[in-house]
């Protein structure tokens, strides 16, 4: 099975802040990377798809990087709602498997 | 607009067996692969199980395999997940959702989620 090692796993940021989160596949997944955004209480959200794709009304200040096995989710001006937990996910193959998750707070 | 609405948690003993559903509409439900995904309190997301468009084709995490099911009725435009031989660890939000499978992206639609407690 692929594991999926997420980094941080948590952190404090300001607004304005550039963000950088890693996530580490155990052996090569190509581009098939999935980047979701949480909020507590909320469904998570579809960020990014085939690791550098912005899903459909995702600000440009997202942006999803790498293949193989080295990904990065990029928020370029941290923005007061984008305070949340981010996952990845690998979809190369099954079984489908999760980072462990990013919480960004406020410093 | 594409909806999903998932339903059939509740509070059952460890042991015990629960079918959760998910209502799709507002898109051609046969032609999508369909997945749930569950979040215990507090923790992260786990994928649990997908199925194949056709339902022919079934996938299941390691920590659920015998002992849950995953099926749809295409003629009814539903998912379903039946569970049994229920834990403690299996106390979670349980989501359905048409968001990724194996080798594509399917888009970003979820369920509400329908919360499932495992306890005596």
């Amino acid at each position: 099975n692929i594991q999926m090692t997420q980094s941080p796993s948590a952190m404090s940021a300001s607004v304005g802040d550039r963000v950088t989160i890693t996530c580490r596949a155990s052996q090569d997944i190509s581009n098939y990377l999935a980047w979701f955004q949480q909020k507590p209480g909320k469904v998570p959200r579809h960020l990014i798809y085939d690791a550098s794709s912005l899903q459909s009304g995702v600000p440009s200040r997202f942006s999803g990087s790498g293949s193989g096995t080295e990904f990065t989710l990029t928020i370029s001006s941290l923005q007061p709602e984008d305070f949340a937990t981010y996952y990845c996910l690998q979809h190369k193959s099954y079984p489908l498997t999760f980072g462990g998750g990013t919480k960004v707070e406020i410093k | 607009e594409v909806q999903l609405l998932d339903s059939g948690g509740g509070l059952v003993p460890p042991g015990g067996s629960l079918r959760l559903s998910c209502a799709a509409s507002g898109f051609s439900f046969s032609s999508y692969a369909m997945s749930w995904v569950r979040q215990a309190s507090g923790k992260g997301l786990e994928w649990v199980s997908s199925i194949s468009g056709s339902g022919g084709s079934t996938y299941y995490a390691d920590s659920v395999k015998g002992r849950f099911t995953i099926s749809r009725d295409n003629s009814k435009n539903t998912l379903y997940l039946q569970m049994n031989s229920l834990r403690a660890e299996d106390t979670a939000v349980y989501f359905c959702a048409k968001v990724v499978m194996a080798g594509a992206t399917q888009g970003d639609y979820w369920g509400q989620g329908t919360l499932v407690t495992v306890s005596s």
